[in-house]
């Protein structure tokens, strides 16, 4: 059974329309990342949680928001999405920050701007 | 430069061992991971080796760390047509902190 999921798969949306992208964990993980991986590009974080500590990484532009309003749930808000922001966006949880902590991703979500 | 840098391709034959290089800069990571990325698919990790290791093997992986050069390889025994991803590298200052720093990944391509 998966254990990260996100929602939807593939999402499209108009320029500047905010959307909001999802992702569910059912293994109880105390941090939750989101990364932006662009076409032949290598994934790259854009912020965290670590339980309700939010860790914004300093390049992440201002429209990118997330939410985490329980453990289990962790969203990413793009407030005005230009064409840029096309990407797949992928999710993780990791149970902590100790030795041999593993994290799992989820799909992803194929994010398209037109 | 890149902080991590990877080749982009790389060819071999089915049975054949494959080996993937990653170079990175900072010194002071503690953890390096590889990544394998199937098509449309999120990242599955492979494997990871301490910076005090020189060598980790795992079945069909062998892991090679150079501290002294910054230089990471991935070996793939007996590569399979199901290997056929996008293998990443990445490196942390953090032990399981998933701040991490990817290389661009490589494209490996198992020819039947």
């Amino acid at each position: 059974d998966a254990m990260v999921i996100q929602n939807p798969r593939y999402q499209v949306t108009q320029f500047g329309k905010p959307v909001t992208l999802s992702c569910s964990q059912t293994l109880n993980h105390n941090v939750m990342y989101w990364y932006q991986q662009k076409s032949s590009q290598a994934p790259k974080l854009l912020f965290h949680y670590y339980d309700k500590d939010f860790n914004n990484e300093a390049d992440t532009p201002d429209n990118f928001q997330s939410r985490r309003p329980n453990t289990s749930f962790c969203f990413l808000d793009i407030r005005s999405p230009g064409l840029g922001d096309a990407a797949m966006y992928l999710c993780a949880t990791a149970k902590g920050r100790g030795q041999n902590t593993e994290a799992f991703f989820g799909q992803g979500t194929r994010l398209t701007v037109v | 430069g890149e902080d991590v840098e990877q080749s982009l391709f790389l060819s071999v034959r089915e049975g054949d061992s494959s080996v993937i290089n990653c170079t990175y800069t900072d010194s002071s990571s503690t953890y390096l991971y590889w990544y394998k990325q199937e098509p449309g698919a999120g990242l599955q990790l492979l494997t990871y080796i301490f910076s005090n290791m020189d060598m980790k093997q795992d079945q069909r992986l062998t892991v090679l760390l150079n501290k002294k050069d910054k230089h990471l390889s991935l070996r793939i025994a007996d590569t399979q047509t199901g290997d056929s991803a996008i293998y990443f590298c990445a490196e942390s200052m953090r032990a399981g902190s998933y701040q991490l720093t990817f290389g661009k990944g490589t494209k490996l391509s198992v020819i039947p």
